[in-house]
């Protein structure tokens, strides 16, 4: 069975720019997730999607990032424009959820950023 | 607001060792507590699930306990060996807030 699936793996970028992530998740798993890493640190939730409902995107800087998932299955994380801060990576994770399933999330490769 | 924190930062021991990793949370009312492993530049594994209601889970050479009264869980690793070398996360979730709250990782190296 194919995990979740991301891509680019790499992105390199001058500022100002904008740069977009694309994320496939488990088959059969509602749940979605996009999740930012900075280096050292713990991945830290960017938003949530119940099949094509975004539950929670309180951590989402919608000045400048936007995500969707219209048919409920693969995702697009877009970051227009883009900042030097931005540069870390994006990881995408999908899961069964709690009603249906354990709540255990499964990760992607990530999508590396640099923003120069 | 939950906060998760992974005592050591880091650390180093040698081949064959069996070792213990620690992990805190703030708020007990967990739903569950999930392991992973990250290799330099990758993704996560998930090592190891927890549901709040379950004290242990095994795999392998790998075993986790969860005491959530106290707000910890440990990831104990038997007869360590140099591929275990990683940073190990641990994360939490709560009931209706279906997210993973994560710590800052335990970057380990096993020494041949």
């Amino acid at each position: 069975e194919a995990g979740v699936v991301q891509s680019p793996r790499y992105k390199i970028i001058e500022k100002k720019q904008p740069v977009a992530f694309w994320c496939n998740p488990i088959s059969g798993h509602n749940t979605l997730y996009w999740y930012l890493q900075n280096l050292g640190q713990g991945p830290e939730l960017l938003i949530r999607y119940e099949n094509e409902e975004a539950v929670d995107d309180s951590q989402l800087p919608k000045d400048r990032f936007s995500a969707e998932r219209l048919k409920g299955v693969d995702s697009t994380l877009k970051i227009q424009p883009a900042e030097l801060g931005d540069s870390a990576v994006y990881l995408c994770a999908s899961s069964l959820g709690m009603r249906t399933g354990t709540g255990e999330l499964f990760f992607g490769e990530g999508s590396r950023l640099t923003v120069l | 607001k939950q906060e998760v924190t992974q005592i050591p930062a880091a650390l180093s021991v040698p081949e064959g060792e069996n070792l213990v990793l620690n992990c805190s949370f703030t708020d007990s009312a967990i739903y569950n507590l999930q392991w992973f492993r990250q290799d330099p530049g990758k993704g996560l594994t998930s090592l190891l699930l927890i549901q709040s209601s379950q004290r242990e889970q095994t795999s392998g050479r790998l075993n986790a306990s969860l005491d959530k009264s106290s707000g910890r869980s440990t990831l104990y690793i038997a007869a360590s060996q140099p591929g275990d070398s990683a940073t190990y996360l641990c994360a939490v979730s709560h009931q209706g807030a279906q997210k993973l709250v994560f710590g800052q990782g335990t970057r380990l190296t096993i020494n041949p």
